[in-house]
């Protein structure tokens, strides 16, 4: 058990849609980062917040966007959603700097039909 | 070139058997090397961190690493069944705290 939390676990959208994920962080974490993981793939980096700003991004489009909280939550918007956005999307929380952990939450299962 | 490469696999081995998985990177600037377990539907769970060369030992688990090859592994001695999953290899974005996965290796253990 990691302490970070995403919700909801699925979700069914169909293409075109917009889907909102949440995630909490460990108690006392101050960076999230958001993954997407698509089946027989390596989680792929989407973007990383640290107290509330974006803190460096990956190569996904602009219809990829984020948003971190006082409190360390966070949130990953998708909209217009493609076939292609179809993966499990990973939330990880950390104190930040390089040698630190990322400790990844259970996930949200996304299906764009 | 990938930035991270692992050899997908399967890797089987027998029960008891010291398992070997290797991961090799391209930037020669990354300083943080992890390794993650995944089960099948479940998320990545760390198992092993790595910073320096050398090799680094945590129960039945030892990471290598060798920056001068771009290459670290993970040795699992007394393989069990239960070992049974994906291992990611991971290594930090140069000079960040972000992470480049490799697909993965499935390794299966047999009784």
């Amino acid at each position: 058990e990691t302490g970070v939390t995403q919700s909801p676990t699925h979700l069914i959208k169909t293409r075109g849609q917009q889907v909102t994920l949440r995630c909490s962080s460990q108690s006392g974490h101050n960076t999230v980062s958001w993954y997407q993981q698509a089946l027989g793939q390596g989680p792929q980096f989407i973007f990383q917040y640290y107290r509330e700003e974006e803190n460096g991004r990956g190569n996904f489009p602009p219809r990829f966007s984020g948003l971190q909280f006082p409190n360390y939550s966070s949130e990953l918007n998708v909209n217009a959603l493609e076939l292609d956005d179809s993966a499990l999307y990973l939330c990880a929380s950390s104190l930040g700097g390089r040698t630190n952990i990322q400790y990844f939450g259970a996930g949200t299962r996304l299906s764009v039909l | 070139q990938k930035e991270v490469e692992q050899n997908s696999g399967p890797l089987s081995v027998p029960e008891g058997a010291i398992a070997s998985l290797n991961c090799t990177y391209s930037d020669r600037g990354s300083q943080s090397f992890f390794w993650y377990r995944q089960y099948s539907g479940k998320s990545p769970e760390l198992i092993m961190s790595i910073y320096s060369n050398g090799d680094k030992e945590d129960g039945r688990f030892t990471a290598q690493l060798n920056k001068a090859s771009q290459y670290v592994s993970l040795l699992i001695r007394d393989s069990q069944p239960s070992d049974s999953a994906t291992y990611l290899c991971a290594v930090n974005i140069r000079n960040t705290d972000k992470l480049i996965f490799g697909t993965g290796t499935r390794l299966q253990v047999f009784p």
